[in-house]
């Protein structure tokens, strides 16, 4: 069964404490990405990686920090300096097909984080 | 800086009704217009998706409408039925490029 996962599906944290979202790809997608999703606002992109090892910012990387060692995961780490973090989080990939048109994106279920 | 333009914030449709969504974007760089659409505690799904070189695109009771001189291009559901009730956002991307830019979303509530 292909797809992305996001686990957990709910998460609490208590402010100043850091707390990492997870995301799984079984797509042998090269690329990952993390949105936040605030209502009225869409979808805002706070990381992105196109491949191991690398990764960029994306609009609103402050407060956020990401890693990518292995090419099926692309972890979130919600730390104290975000300010608000209370959102849902969603993670996306694509395949990487350099001059081959648009790469759709692919979403998991997601994860709403509550800060206490 | 705001890219993409999406209106109305929210929407209701009767059953068998017509749903508009229009959007706007400002980067002429833009040449791939995709609609997603998500359903409550999901993820967004690829609904339909527009290039530039055409004016429209059809698929089932989907349609997306595009104003290139414009830089405007709308989501049509024709014949709205309740399971279409959902979020929709338009976005925008280079196509050779996976960066998107989304929309603000619309609700849309189609009434029984």
């Amino acid at each position: 069964d292909g797809g992305i996962t996001q686990s957990p599906k709910y998460l609490f944290r208590k402010e100043g404490q850091n707390v990492t979202l997870s995301c799984e790809q079984n797509l042998n997608h090269d690329a990952m990405y993390w949105y936040r999703q605030d209502p009225g606002q869409g979808l805002r992109l706070i990381y992105y990686s196109q491949i191991v090892n690398d990764f960029q910012k994306g609009d609103i990387a402050e407060g956020y920090s990401v890693s990518r060692e292995k090419k099926e995961s692309f972890p979130l780490t919600v730390t104290s300096a975000q300010k608000n973090p209370t959102a849902f989080y969603l993670c996306a990939s694509s395949m990487v097909r350099p001059g081959r048109g648009y790469n759709e994106q692919f979403f998991g279920p997601g994860t709403r984080l509550t800060v206490l | 800086q705001q890219q993409v333009k999406q209106s109305p914030q929210s929407l209701i449709v009767q059953k068998g009704g017509i749903s508009i969504i229009n959007c706007a974007y400002e980067n002429t760089a833009f040449d791939y217009f995709p609609w997603y659409q998500q359903f409550p505690g999901k993820g967004p799904a690829l609904l339909i998706a527009i290039r530039p070189d055409v004016s429209e695109k059809k698929e089932g009771r989907f349609t997306i409408s595009f104003n290139k001189s414009a830089k405007q291009f709308s989501l049509h559901i024709m014949d709205s039925q309740p399971g279409d009730s959902a979020t929709y956002f338009c976005a925008a991307t280079m196509e050779y490029g996976n960066k998107l830019v989304f929309g603000a979303g619309t609700i849309l509530r189609v009434k029984s």
